[in-house]
């Protein structure tokens, strides 16, 4: 079974653009969550998306928003880019929505905006 | 609110020691579930293991082991006879209730290496 994959694995932007990011969940997964890693704040949750619906939602701006496909695949994009959102970001998988599934992550897109 | 502290920054230690990571959480919710996972390198986090709040047995896995304690609010991981494949960032999770969501709320990962 092939594991999560997280697409473009590496993106340069500048200040002010958008950014898309794409998440190819396992097989059969139906939940698709986001995290953001930086060496300063950590791994911090962003969404998650269960049956194309947002079911939780972190603590981040607005301009941080993402969807789901009916396939389950998600896409998470960033508007207005700022310096401080380089980071790691990171998808996971899990079957369902619960607190006790076990997210499966990807490899993650690294972000850098300069 | 929910929160899963590692207060261990880095660990170095020699090939064969054993080694603890400690992690302590905080929670208000009865029902919860504790993760481990290993960040390489690469980036990908790789799950090690899960536990929930009612199974405080302790749990071993090759030379993994885990020693989940609620009375002190503890989920600590011991690799006995490490090996330099060992080295990775740890991270220790933490989830809560039935209906949430399956978000995880991660302590600040230690760094552990293993010299030759």
């Amino acid at each position: 079974k092939a594991g999560v994959t997280q697409t473009p694995r590496y993106l340069i932007k500048t200040r002010g653009q958008q950014v898309t990011l794409s998440c190819s969940p396992i097989s059969g997964h139906r939940s698709v969550s986001w995290y953001q890693q930086t060496p300063g704040q950590g791994l911090q949750f962003l969404f998650e998306y269960f049956s194309e619906t947002q079911r939780n939602k972190g603590n981040f701006p607005g301009r941080f928003s993402g969807r789901q496909f009916s396939n389950s695949r998600s896409e998470m994009n960033v508007s207005t880019l700022e310096l401080g959102d380089s980071a790691l970001y990171l998808c996971a998988s899990s079957l369902g929505d619960r607190a006790k599934n076990i997210q499966y992550f990807g490899a993650g897109t690294r972000l850098s905006v300069l | 609110a929910q929160k899963v502290t590692q207060a261990q920054t880095e660990i170095s230690v020699v090939e064969k020691e054993d080694v603890t990571l400690d992690c302590v959480y905080e929670t208000r919710d009865t029902t919860y579930y504790l993760f481990w996972y290993k960040q390489p390198p690469s980036g990908e986090l790789v799950f090690l293991i899960r536990r929930n709040s009612f199974d405080e047995q302790n749990e071993i896995s090759g030379r993994y082991s885990w020693n989940f304690q609620k009375s002190t609010s503890s989920f600590n991981f011991t690799i006995t006879a490490s090996q330099v494949v060992d080295s990775a960032v740890y991270f220790c999770a933490l989830s809560e209730g039935e209906t949430s969501g399956s978000r995880l709320t991660f302590g600040e990962g230690t760094q552990l290496t293993v010299n030759p």
